[in-house]
């Protein structure tokens, strides 16, 4: 069964880096995956696409602060510079047999 | 500019029917896989269905049976037929356009709020 693990929190200083980890389940690790953010009280707005060997294309708009990486079955999003405005909920998503699937969202805390 | 505007949300009593509307554009509506998410207050992103552009559709499930997705591409537009509603399913349902890796999205709408309540 295609499951995607994330951290429920992480945390890090304003203008520190920060890398969240999204883990697809054994036997998945092939899969390529979207990065997603959600800012308080606001939707989903999609990061990027993140293919296995850590190849990426980013959505419309999003800095260059935002990048991912990829290690196996892990798959990374580093924010670097970090501003105040990326205090969010980030979420990976892919797609197994026949359906979509979430991971549980990492709650990113800026200090 | 891609946009996606979702309609229909509302309040429903348990067991009742509610359709959602998605209107498209900025883009080939034809062209592309569309999918509906939901989010509980609180709680994280979930994947509710998924329409090919030959118009397979595609559910968890939690919905199978009870949801049914559909596209009309003349109109540029997205559907979901809810019946058998239930508390569980109070939400607020996002529109969302296939992205590059398959089944993944690249675009969201606004959303939609759907309180399922007597």
């Amino acid at each position: 069964q295609l499951v995607l693990t994330q951290s429920p929190s992480a945390s890090a200083s304003l203008g520190a880096s920060v890398k969240l980890t999204c883990t697809l389940s054994s036997g998945h690790s092939s899969y390529a995956i979207a990065w997603h953010q959600q800012q308080p009280e606001k939707g989903p707005r999609y990061l990027m696409k993140l293919n296995s060997d850590g190849s990426h294309s980013k959505g419309d708009g999003i800095p260059d602060r935002f990048s991912g990486s990829s290690s196996g079955a892990e798959r990374y999003l580093t924010i670097s510079s970090l501003q105040s405005e990326d205090e969010a909920d980030y979420y990976c998503q892919t797609w197994g047999t026949g359906m979509g699937v979430f991971g549980g969202g990492t709650k990113l805390t800026v200090l | 500019e891609v946009q996606l505007v979702e309609s229909g949300g509302g309040l429903v009593q348990p067991g009742g029917s509610l359709r959602l509307s998605c209107a498209a554009s900025g883009f080939t509506f034809s062209s592309y896989d569309m999918h509906w998410v939901r989010q509980a207050t609180g709680k994280g992103l979930e994947w509710v269905s998924a329409i090919g552009t030959a118009g397979d559709p595609y559910y968890p499930g939690s919905v199978k049976g009870r949801f049914t997705i559909s596209r009309e591409n003349a109109k540029n537009s997205l559907y979901l037929q809810m019946n058998s509603l239930r508390a569980g399913d109070t939400a607020v349902y996002y529109c969302a356009r296939g992205g590059a890796a398959a089944g993944t999205v690249d675009y969201w709408g606004q959303g939609t709020l759907v309180t399922v309540s007597s």
